[in-house]
């Protein structure tokens, strides 16, 4: 079974604070992906990798930023957070252009 | 740039009865997807269509692909309590990099006795 575990499922940070979700993947995907699901927005995409250390801009990459110096190791950093990206964040992760595997989630809210 | 239509978005339904969700996307892919989400929880594949024609049975869910009418559906039969969640397509970007997915805005189904 494809494991994908997120470092935590429920956060609280102040607006200003620097904000790190962890993803980890054991199926040795080269693909890692982050978004943020929102009501009535749907699953929007913040950034993803197709390979260590490479990254691309999704739709809102904006006040964000993410690392993949490991394979099976995603993560999203958000500089400076603000109230604004309170949300849910999903990880997920494939091999080549198929079907993608998602974590639990991270529900932030910022304050 | 590709766009995907879920509709409807929400959906009241009897035990019983039978329903149909179209997912429509804008330019051409040969791959979708669909996937369920409970409330709180992630998403979980349902099904998989790589090709036109394409269709997959899952107990009181089928899904199918025609590629020319860029249309997806997901067809629910005789509905049971059991699958009240939120629905989502996500199509296959060629345009973007290998594994980009578009998703639509989900079908919250609700299925009262």
């Amino acid at each position: 079974d494809v494991k994908v575990t997120q470092s935590s499922r429920y956060l609280v940070k102040r607006t200003g604070e620097k904000v790190f979700l962890e993803c980890v993947q054991d199926m040795d995907h080269e693909n890692m992906f982050w978004y943020r699901q929102d009501p009535g927005l749907g699953l929007r995409l913040i950034y993803f990798s197709y390979d260590v250390k490479m990254k691309e801009k999704g739709d809102i990459p904006e006040g964000y930023s993410v690392s993949r110096e490991k394979k099976e190791r995603f993560s999203l950093i958000l500089e400076s957070a603000s109230t604004n990206q309170t949300s849910m964040y999903l990880c997920a992760s494939s091999f080549e252009a198929r079907e993608q595997y998602f974590g639990p989630g991270t529900r932030l809210t910022v304050t | 740039e590709l766009k995907v239509e879920q509709n409807p978005l929400f959906l009241s339904m009897q035990e019983g009865k039978n329903y149909t969700i179209y997912c429509n996307y804008s330019t051409t892919s040969d791959r979708l997807y669909w996937y369920r989400q409970d409330p709180g929880k992630s998403l979980e594949s349902l099904f998989v269509l790589l090709s036109n024609g394409a269709v997959k049975q899952e107990g009181r869910l089928m899904a199918s692909l025609d590629t020319k009418a860029r249309l997806s559906t997901l067809h629910i039969t005789a509905a049971v309590h059991d699958l009240s969640a939120t629905y989502f397509c996500a199509v296959l970007n060629y345009g973007g990099s290998q594994g980009n997915l578009i998703f639509g805005k989900g079908t919250k189904l609700s299925v009262k006795p």
